[in-house]
């Protein structure tokens, strides 16, 4: 029972676009999501996150959107950089879970100069 | 501040070995959790530890164990290897284990199982 999917296994964008990676969930009891990023033989780093209570979450060229009725969150990179290349997971987590996050599948961006 | 350290890196096993992984989380972060990636599979989260108490598991077989040390320090162990069981382990600590979420993952030991 995959609660948390990304639907998109890769996705290649032009340098300066704007990438868009999308995540649904199907638990409603998840109230905070997060974005990780993971570059190869290393470990995933956080990247954003937002809680239920809010619909959109920015932290530079990092945008986090939530729509609770449709259980989908998007993550907005704008513009993308070459160095943004790397493998994107969505990550839930509920009021009882404490550490343990539901991560999606991961989506590899590639950002193309 | 140095950041969470797993060790070993990498290591090789035979099916019905066991194996003992290893995770020094950063410095007064007292959550210690273990997750599995495997390719298509994303993260699987195994169990967390805090102040040396299980306090959550996850849907892995009772052959997947680990425990807390005084110091935060982490091991888990994996017995009677399957080939299913090779796969990146991931070790991510944070401070309190909170509701927030956030975790600081190390790099990860690479287990191949032949």
């Amino acid at each position: 029972d995959q609660q948390v999917k990304q639907n998109s296994p890769s996705l290649s964008v032009q340098e300066g676009r704007i990438s868009i990676l999308n995540c649904d969930y199907t638990n409603s009891m998840f109230d905070y999501f997060l974005w990780y990023k993971k570059y190869p033989a290393e470990g995933p780093t956080f990247l954003i996150s937002i809680s239920s209570i809010k619909d959109k979450n920015e932290d530079g060229r990092f945008t986090v959107f939530l729509n609770k009725s449709a259980k989908h969150l998007s993550l907005h990179i704008v513009p993308s950089q070459p160095g943004d290349s790397a493998v994107y997971f969505c990550a839930a987590s509920n009021p009882t879970s404490g550490s343990r996050l539901t991560f999606g599948e991961g989506t590899q961006l590639t950002v193309n100069p | 501040k140095a950041g969470v350290t797993q060790t070993p890196r990498y290591l090789i096993k035979t099916r019905g070995q066991q194996v003992t992984l290893s995770c020094s989380p950063i410095s007064g972060h007292r959550s210690v959790s273990w997750y599995q990636q495997t390719p298509g599979q994303g993260l699987q989260f195994l169990f967390e530890y805090f102040s040396e108490t299980q306090r959550n598991k996850g849907n892995f077989p009772g052959r997947f164990s680990g425990r807390q040390f005084s110091n935060s320090r982490s091991e888990m162990n994996v017995s009677t290897l399957e080939l299913g069981d090779s796969a990146l382990y991931l070790c991510a600590s944070s401070i309190t284990g909170g509701l927030t979420g956030e975790l600081f993952f190390g790099e990860g030991s690479r287990l191949t199982v032949l």
